[in-house]
């Protein structure tokens, strides 16, 4: 099956910086991917819909300027999380369709992100 | 897309076949049923999908019964390693939206 990484795989920082997390489409091309978010003993939330060489659709609810997705290449969509504060901490997951005209998602393995 | 409704947990003898319900009485005619599981703190696996027909694959069957309302996942041999949570999702684009799901736990 198609692989997707996430990088890094766990962070924490201070309230009110900026982090970055990076997913890759390891050995296939993707146009599109999806980034969840994941509260403990909650499931996950679709919060966006990345898209090769335009806009990042989000979900309503999800502020879009807190919340920064740019999909430069084919291959990576990064999510960047803007002036973090604790309530930002959460499990944070992205997906990518996978290719040979399967609709499957395939799923990175997930950025733990705690904000002290 | 259509709503499911899974059990919230389910526990399983190891090495004994694991039967995990859903129902899908809303699905319309081009949605497919996909299953997922989540095993603690990891990104969700694929399993498996079908649309009218039962599936097979090296991890699970999945039974569809014939009216589309309801659908089975069929672990054949239950391991320690499939405790996880299953997700049964409906969908017909890419967007999945996952619902509760159910928490297996594999006994020895």
């Amino acid at each position: 099956g198609a692989v997707v990484s996430q990088h890094p795989s766990w962070v924490i920082c201070k309230s009110g910086t900026s982090v970055k997390i990076e997913c890759r489409s390891l050995d296939f091309q993707a146009t599109t991917m999806f980034w969840y978010r994941q509260f403990p003993k909650q499931s996950l939330m679709l919060m966006a819909t990345s898209n090769e060489g335009s806009k990042a659709t989000y979900e309503q609810g999800v502020e879009k300027d807190k919340f920064l997705i740019n999909h430069a290449s084919l291959t990576l969509s990064t999510l960047t999380v803007t002036s973090a504060h604790p309530e930002d901490s959460s499990f944070y997951i992205c997906s990518a369709p996978g290719t040979g005209g399967t609709d499957t998602q395939y799923f990175g393995p997930g950025t733990r992100l705690t904000v002290l | 897309d259509a709503k499911t409704t899974q059990p919230p947990s389910m526990d399983c003898a190891e090495g004994r076949a694991a039967n995990l319900p859903c129902n899908h009485s809303t699905i319309s005619g081009n949605e497919y049923v996909y299953w997922y599981r989540q095993i603690h703190s990891q990104g969700p696996q694929y399993i498996i999908h079908g649309l009218k027909n039962n599936e097979t694959n090296e991890m699970a069957s999945l039974i569809i019964t014939e009216d589309r309302k309801s659908s089975t996942l069929i672990l054949p041999h239950a391991t320690l390693r499939d405790t996880a949570v299953y997700y049964c999702i409906v969908r017909t684009i890419y967007k999945l939206s996952f619902g509760a799901g159910t928490t297996v736990t594999v006994r020895a």
